[in-house]
């Protein structure tokens, strides 16, 4: 069964280092979704992705958070300078269709901490 | 803006009894779809149930259903029969199309444990 897959499965780094996250959706998938857990919090939305260009970013995702899709498999977060508060669980979706009637396929996630 | 809450962050439940996970909601939407999605340990996120506010039938997937009151906005899951592989997080979920685009929003979740 297709599946979303994320590298690495986690990541320490230092404050103040940048950092790349990594998914390769489903294929025949359309929407992409990064989202982000901190331990015992809720799961937050950061960045929903669509047609090659952001369709929507949190409060969450400023300036220091960036997406993007390289060679139209991998879909990338990038950190560019991570911050202690930066720690959590990055999970990775996509979606074939808009979500009020398509499922949301989740990867693993990305564990990244930052010392 | 949209808001799901769990009240439950941990269950217990015996091998083989029902056990019920709660959830509300608070939506402007004006016909939407909740969701339970489960976690097992070190593994994704996979979709257990779905339901259709416009819907007044509870959802069912096999062992797995819900009780969805939308007046009281109160979408619960019950797991009969429960077994060991039925322990993970679980999270309640609904989504957002206020800004124009889709998105999930996600409750706390509740981990749930099987006892054996």
């Amino acid at each position: 069964e297709p599946e979303v897959t994320q590298t690495p499965s986690h990541q320490v780094t230092q404050m103040g280092q940048e950092v790349i996250l990594r998914c390769v959706p489903i294929s025949n998938h359309l929407y992409f979704y990064w989202y982000r857990q901190i331990l015992g919090q809720k799961v937050e939305f950061l960045v929903s992705f669509y047609n090659n260009e952001i369709s929507e970013k949190s409060e969450i995702f400023d300036d220091q958070f960036s997406v993007e899709r390289p060679d139209g498999s991998n879909f990338t977060l990038k950190i560019r300078s991570t911050k202690l508060e930066d720690s959590a669980m990055y999970f990775c979706a996509s979606s074939a269709y808009r979500l009020n009637t398509g499922e949301l396929f989740f990867g693993e996630g990305s564990r990244l901490t930052v010392l | 803006a949209q808001t799901v809450t769990q009240s439950q962050p941990e269950m217990s439940v015996q091998e083989a009894e029902t056990v019920t996970l709660s959830c509300t909601y608070d939506t402007s939407e004006s016909d939407y779809y909740l969701f339970w999605y489960k976690q097992p340990p070190s593994r994704q996120m996979i979709l257990v149930i779905r339901q259709e506010a416009y819907k007044q039938q509870n959802a069912t997937e096999n062992r797995f259903s819900v009780n969805f009151q939308k007046a009281a906005k109160s979408f619960s899951l019950k797991i009969s029969d429960s077994q060991l592989g039925d322990a993970a997080m679980y999270f309640c979920a609904t989504h957002d199309s206020t800004s124009g685009t889709y998105k999930y929003i996600f409750g706390t979740g509740t981990r749930l444990k099987v006892l054996a």
